[in-house]
């Protein structure tokens, strides 16, 4: 069964990067059907897709937060990554991995990760 | 950007209701949409996909319809799992989703 997880700090001070990892089990990274994507959802809001990369290193961005994003990935730790800079209160969400049917909609997702920004 | 607008935001409801959630997109998606049930605390998951198909593992009563702009996300007899909130999401350009759509008990 593909299990999706996030891992990294809950606490990021403004204006410092926000840095998070999904470690991919019970399946390939690298397989070629599927990208690997990010959503958020700030508390008590709705869901926001943040951007999704396939295992070659092709990525898509949400134009909203394309100029502070990067999403990489690990394929010899079945990894994937998201780095968003100059970070604030606005970027305070619940983070979640997913498994993306591209260039369709997830199927898989982790059980979410909250990163408050704060000083 | 394409935007999803769900009606209503909140429905009330009782066991056994039919009930059915709407949205709808800014332009034209073609059927380039799916359905999402999330439950407090909990990831998302899928439960419609391509306007009308039915993930895997999902019960008979959830259903979905529509095409272009207009959807619906229709459930035939709501039981004590169902309440939780809905999200459409569209994947014609980009992804966004829905605000959400909350079913509470009645």
């Amino acid at each position: 069964q593909l299990q999706l997880q996030e891992s990294g700090p809950g606490l990021v001070k403004p204006s410092e990067t926000l840095s998070l990892t999904c470690t991919v089990s019970g399946g390939s990274i690298s397989s070629s059907t599927y990208y690997w994507g990010w959503i958020r959802q700030p508390p008590g809001k709705g869901l926001e897709w943040i951007g999704s990369m396939y295992y070659s290193g092709s990525t898509y961005y949400n134009p909203s937060l394309k100029s502070r994003l990067t999403i990489s990935v690990d394929t010899s730790k079945n990894q994937f990554s998201l780095k968003l800079t100059s970070v604030t209160a606005a970027d305070t969400a619940v983070y979640y991995c997913a498994r993306q049917l591209f260039p369709y909609y997830f199927d898989y997702w982790g059980q979410g990760t909250l990163v408050t920004v704060s000083s | 950007d394409i935007q999803m607008t769900q009606s209503p935001s909140t429905l009330s409801a009782s066991l056994g209701d039919r009930v059915t959630i709407t949205c709808r997109a800014s332009q034209s998606i073609s059927s380039w949409l799916a359905w999402y049930q999330q439950k407090p605390g909990k990831a998302p998951k899928l439960l419609i996909y391509m306007a009308s198909s039915l993930e895997s593992g999902v019960p008979s009563r959830f259903s979905g319809s529509g095409s272009g702009t207009e959807f619906t996300l229709t459930i035939s007899s709501l039981q004590p799992d169902d309440f939780a909130t809905y999200y459409c999401q569209q994947y014609n350009s980009y992804w966004t989703f829905g605000q959400g759509t909350k079913v509470e008990i009645k």
